[in-house]
């Protein structure tokens, strides 16, 4: 089966700017997670989606970054305006259900740099 | 709050020799516990789990054992080899609730030929 897409792999950017990044789950995997990497720890949780609604979205900036997944399908994550704290990997991951009774799978991620 | 404590790296071994990396949590309720892989240019991979104590994880030669009086799950390999290098993670998720998955920082781990 075809794994997690994750799209751009690498992004720059500078402080202030805006960025956008989009996720494709696994087909059929109806819980849609972000995640964000720091350099030397581990994922974070960002937001957590079950189809096309919110299930946490505790620890997403949300002065500053915003998720949506329309359709239950595809998603996009939104930093605007980004600051250099932000400067991380970004990581999109799809379940068929809950964590304990299904495996996340995750995508490459996307590395972005802020200057 | 629910946390994970993994040792710190990075850790250079050798070929065939033995590979501890140890991880403790803390956690309300019952976690599950969860060994996650990165390897080189590759999106996380669950690598192994236990759901209860005293349940033994096993994949690729790699084995934890969930402790609950000592909290800790610690993963270990007999023979690691240079396709294990990678960076590994400890994880938990709490059982009712929102369910979410905690990681540890990561341990980059080097097998030299």
């Amino acid at each position: 089966e075809a794994g997690v897409a994750q799209s751009p792999r690498y992004k720059i950017i500078e402080k202030r700017q805006s960025v956008a990044f989009w996720c494709n789950p696994i087909s059929g995997h109806a819980t849609l997670y972000w995640y964000q990497q720091i350099l030397g720890q581990g994922p974070k949780l960002l937001i957590q989606f079950q189809n096309n609604g919110v299930v946490d979205d505790s620890q997403l900036p949300k002065d500053r970054f915003s998720a949506e997944r329309l359709k239950g399908v595809d998603s996009t994550l939104k930093i605007q305006p980004a600051k250099l704290e932000d400067s991380a990997v970004y990581l999109c991951a799809s379940s068929l259900g809950s964590q304990n009774n299904s495996p996340l799978h995750f995508g490459n991620g996307t590395r972005l740099t802020v200057t | 709050g629910n946390s994970v404590t993994q040792m710190e790296g990075p850790v250079t071994l050798s070929e065939e020799a033995f590979l501890t990396i140890n991880c403790t949590y803390t956690a309300t309720g019952y976690p599950s516990l969860f060994w996650y892989v990165q390897y080189p240019g590759e999106g996380l991979q669950l690598l192994l789990k236990a759901t209860k104590a005293d349940d033994k994880g096993s994949n690729k030669g790699f084995e934890a054992t969930y402790r609950k009086e000592t909290t800790s799950f610690h993963l270990e390999k007999g023979s690691v080899q240079v396709s294990d290098s990678a960076v590994y993670f400890c994880a938990l998720v709490t059982q009712g609730g929102s369910e979410k998955l905690v990681f540890g920082k990561g341990m980059k781990l080097t097998v030299n030929p």
